[in-house]
């Protein structure tokens, strides 16, 4: 595609439920990133995979954060047990892989989840 | 921990003016320095990377500059217009596991240009 995607756009939750994020990055690329967004901040990384494996996942905040990227390019990004505090946006952000570490970042429109 | 700062938070200049965003970072050692432009409701607009081996990167009416030594990166805006209004946000490219960098963000200046 031309550029990041990201579903569901707007996501309303219930606390306590399960809720999962969609990542569709940009066709070929290596990187995918998650960040979390909240309310008048700078993004905060979340995790980095390279193809499908995930090597950084420090910026979790707890076990009720999983994601993954079975085939190396859809990235979903799963909360369990949703809270009121995980009321954010969620943005993903692919790279090509083709400059290392130098690499422009490209992110998708978020997806802003509200837990009541 | 590497921790980026932005001033000012939020900035508004008449059209026409030339302005200066700043952003510093306490640790030195990172790859890269990207700024982004937010619009309200949307994702990230890449902007410019300077790589950290270079000093500045142009972009049309964008300059932004980096001096890893004294932890600091200016975006420079030109003739400002007021399509120029959003958040800009500035990003150091820190050490990752893999072969990509990791962002550290700033908090972001909001910016307004009046007509």
């Amino acid at each position: 595609g031309a550029g990041v995607s990201q579903s569901p756009r707007y996501k309303v939750a219930k606390r306590g439920q399960d809720v999962a994020l969609r990542c569709d990055p940009i066709s070929g690329h290596v990187s995918l990133f998650w960040y979390q967004q909240a309310l008048g901040q700078g993004p905060e990384f979340l995790t980095y995979f390279q193809n499908e494996a995930q090597l950084d996942k420090s910026g979790l905040p707890s076990d009720r954060f999983f994601a993954e990227r079975p085939e190396g390019s859809v990235s979903t990004l799963k909360i369990q047990r949703t809270q009121q505090e995980d009321s954010a946006v969620y943005l993903c952000a692919s790279s090509s892989g083709l400059a290392g570490r130098t690499d422009t970042q490209y992110f998708g429109p978020g997806t802003r989840l509200t837990v009541l | 921990k590497q921790e980026v700062t932005q001033i000012p938070a939020a900035l508004s200049v008449p059209e026409g003016e030339n302005l200066v965003l700043n952003c510093s970072f306490t640790d030195s050692a990172i790859y890269n320095l990207q700024w982004f432009r937010q619009d309200p409701g949307k994702g990230l607009t890449s902007l410019l990377l300077i790589q950290s081996s270079q000093r500045e990167q142009t972009s049309g009416r964008l300059n932004a500059s980096l001096d890893k030594s004294s932890g600091r990166s200016t975006l420079y805006i030109a003739a400002s217009q007021p399509g120029d209004s959003a958040t800009y946000l500035c990003a150091a490219g820190v050490i990752n596991t893999g072969t990509a960098s990791k962002l550290t963000f700033g908090t972001g200046t909001r910016l307004q240009v009046t007509l």
